[in-house]
């Protein structure tokens, strides 16, 4: 089944700590995305890539690191200098130059310890 | 940036019922999207309509557009127990290949 991966389900950082979000498609897509969601919040765009080895920041990427090694892959860091990283964490893909019809992975749930 | 203004921010309804939920948008904009996203999952694409299109139908979906008040509406017929969930649009407005979404409506439907 083609579609997009996201782990963990459940990710718990600790002060000063860096965590890595994966983001996993098998839909063959150029450009994929990573928003973050807040409590009764619209998504907010952190980065986005349309092609390997290339990616763009949002508008919130402040704290935020990512790298796009492999088509496949966009994995997030969401590194010590995000003071508020308590959010749930989409990550996305479409077709490259098409933001239209986004797929959507099911989410990863960060919170601070 | 939030260009997307879903209204209303809550709906409840009794199952069998129409649900119409809202968007305005500030901006022109090539094209108006919406999804849902089911309680801590990710969204799923229901329709798009483009700014040349007024009305579209994905079964018991019907989306409209009305360019020159910068909204669309989503209207749900037949709601079921399943429709629960939070409905958002976004807009592609961004030249930048950035989606613009709203805060999302709510939708309960009770059985």
């Amino acid at each position: 089944d083609g579609g997009i991966t996201q782990s963990p389900k459940y990710l718990f950082r600790k002060e000063g700590q860096n965590v890595t979000l994966s983001c996993e498609q098998n839909l063959n897509h150029d450009a994929m995305y990573w928003y973050r969601q807040d409590p009764g919040q619209g998504l907010r765009l952190i980065y986005y890539s349309q092609i390997v080895n290339d990616f763009q920041k949002g508008d919130i990427a402040e704290g935020y690191s990512v790298s796009r090694e492999k088509k496949e892959s966009f994995p997030l860091t969401v590194t010590s200098a995000q003071k508020n990283p308590t959010a749930f964490y989409l990550c996305a893909s479409s077709w490259r130059q098409k933001n239209e019809k986004l797929f959507f992975g099911s989410g990863t749930q960060l919170s601070v310890l | 940036s939030q260009q997307g203004e879903e209204d209303p921010q809550a709906l409840s309804i009794q199952e069998g019922e129409n649900a119409t939920m809202n968007c305005s948008y500030k901006t022109s904009i090539n094209n108006l999207q919406w999804y849902r996203q089911n309680s801590g999952r990710g969204l799923v694409h229901l329709i798009l309509i483009r700014s040349n299109e007024r009305e579209k139908h994905s079964g018991r979906l019907r989306v409209t557009l009305d360019t020159s008040k910068k909204s669309s509406s989503l209207l749900i017929t037949a709601s079921r127990a399943a429709d629960t969930a939070s409905y958002f649009c976004a807009t592609d407005a961004d030249s930048n290949y950035q989606l613009i979404w709203g805060a999302g409506t709510k939708l309960i439907i009770k059985p």
